[in-house]
């Protein structure tokens, strides 16, 4: 069957650590998205790629890195320099010029020890 | 700058009772607007989505939503409520022209028996 796969599910970081968050698709999806959700704030956008080899900002990328090296895969690396990561993170994909709305991961929960 | 505005954080009803969760947008175009679902360490699943076509949409598990231009609201609504819909509901707008979802902060749905 189609869809995201996202691993871990839980993930632990230490202080000072560099983590990386897996999202593979596998539905031929042009764009893929990361986003971090918080308890009351909804979901933020901290990477985007529309393309192979091309990612944008999000509103919030700062402490975050990604790579788009093939269509299927879109990692996010929580660097330390974000200050706090404990979150809830979400990939999602979706076809280029459609109104169809997202399909989404199942998330990894990150927590900071 | 598209954006969504969730009235309510929290909504709480009887089993078997109507369901009203609500949501106003601000947008410059005619958006596609969406209503996600998200039950707990879950990602998001679209339950329907509104493109331009007919203003009262039907998703799934029993969810409506009618698109109302002049009073720019796109309110979720389900006849009777049942325990499985407990979840947290996301009204969501597509910014035109970058492929990008905003979120409004979430209503979390409490059904009690």
């Amino acid at each position: 069957d189609g869809g995201i796969t996202q691993s871990p599910k839980y993930l632990f970081r230490k202080e000072g650590q560099n983590v990386t968050l897996s999202c593979e698709q596998n539905l031929n999806h042009d764009a893929m998205y990361w986003y971090r959700q918080d308890p009351g704030q909804g979901l933020r956008l901290i990477y985007y790629s529309q393309i192979v080899n091309d990612f944008q900002k999000g509103d919030i990328a700062e402490g975050y890195s990604v790579s788009r090296e093939k269509k299927e895969s879109f990692p996010l690396t929580v660097t330390s320099a974000q200050k706090n990561p404990t979150a809830f993170y979400l990939c999602a994909s979706t076809p280029i010029a459609t109104a169809y709305g997202y399909t989404f991961g199942s998330g990894t929960r990150l927590t900071v020890v | 700058a598209q954006s969504v505005t969730q009235l309510d954080s929290h909504v709480s009803v009887s089993e078997g009772t109507p369901v009203l969760l609500r949501c106003n947008y601000s947008s410059s175009y005619s958006p596609s607007l969406f209503w996600y679902v998200q039950h707990p360490n879950k990602g998001l699943q679209l339950l329907l989505k509104y493109t331009s076509a007919a203003t009262l949409v039907k998703g799934i598990n029993g969810f409506e939503a009618e698109f109302k231009k002049s009073e720019t609201s796109f309110h979720l609504t389900k006849p009777s409520a049942h325990m499985s819909d407990a979840a947290e509901y996301f009204c969501v707008v597509r910014n035109t022209g970058f492929q990008k979802l905003v979120f409004g902060t979430g209503t979390r749905l409490l059904v009690s028996p």
